[in-house]
């Protein structure tokens, strides 16, 4: 069964740092690039980042290049982003998800983990 | 950035009934390789998203038949046959054929 539990969510002041992790299962994960979702507090989606199944290629929405960080660690079956100089409009569920099929859509989602950013 | 607009963004139905959303795109979502990367998205209240349709009318593994994906282009839309309990939460299209990938508002889908 193919499962992503993201964690790391946390309370942080705007200009801090924090790291999420999204620990994946029941598929072979060097093989799929993954991505990170964001959805503000009664908002839509938002994509932020994507990464290549082997991490070389990264890929960032504007609003966030420059500050957030996408990696994996395919020995660890691990993805993570790092995320610094964090505002008050990153606040918002971050969700990872696989990419399918096709490779571009996002067949597997997390059930995402929370970031608060406030003074 | 390719814009993602959605209508209705409320859809009362009554159970049984069918329902239709459409979402256009503000431009072409045709791939040079020949594939159109437009996906449906279902969001249960509470729960995170979950695919439903990719390449605007493959059904995902798990999908009951009686979501159904259309269109072309700039122009799509998901109908659902017969509404059932089960159906009520947020549905949002997506574009996967350039970054950065965007959604539309998201339908929100309630019973009457």
């Amino acid at each position: 069964e193919v499962q992503l539990l993201e964690s790391g969510g946390a309370l942080v002041q705007p200009g801090g740092s924090l790291r999420l992790s999204c620990a994946v299962s029941g598929f072979t994960f060097s093989t799929y690039p993954m991505t990170w979702v964001r959805q503000a507090p009664g908002k839509g989606l938002e994509w932020v980042s994507a990464i290549g199944s082997g991490g070389s290629g990264t890929y960032y929405a504007d609003s966030v290049k420059g500050r957030f960080t996408i990696s994996r660690d395919n020995s660890r079956n691990m993805l993570y982003l790092q995320m610094n100089s964090l505002r008050a409009e990153d606040t918002a569920v971050y969700y990872c998800a696989r990419h399918g099929a096709t490779p571009r859509d996002f067949d597997y989602w997390g059930l995402g983990t929370l970031v608060t950013v406030s003074s | 950035d390719i814009v993602m607009t959605q209508t209705p963004l409320s859809s009362p139905v009554t159970l049984g009934q069918p329902a239709s959303i459409s979402c256009r795109s503000s431009q072409s979502l045709l791939h040079s390789d020949g594939n159109t990367y437009l996906s449906w998205l279902q969001q249960r209240p509470g729960q995170p998203p979950r695919l439903l349709i990719y390449n605007i009318s493959n059904r995902f593994s798990g999908v009951p038949d009686r979501f159904n994906g259309s269109g072309a282009g700039t122009d799509f839309t998901l109908k659902i046959n017969r509404v059932e309990a089960e159906d009520v939460g947020v549905y949002c299209c997506m574009q996967s054929t350039q970054f950065p990938r965007t959604f539309g508002q998201g339908t929100k889908l309630e019973i009457k």
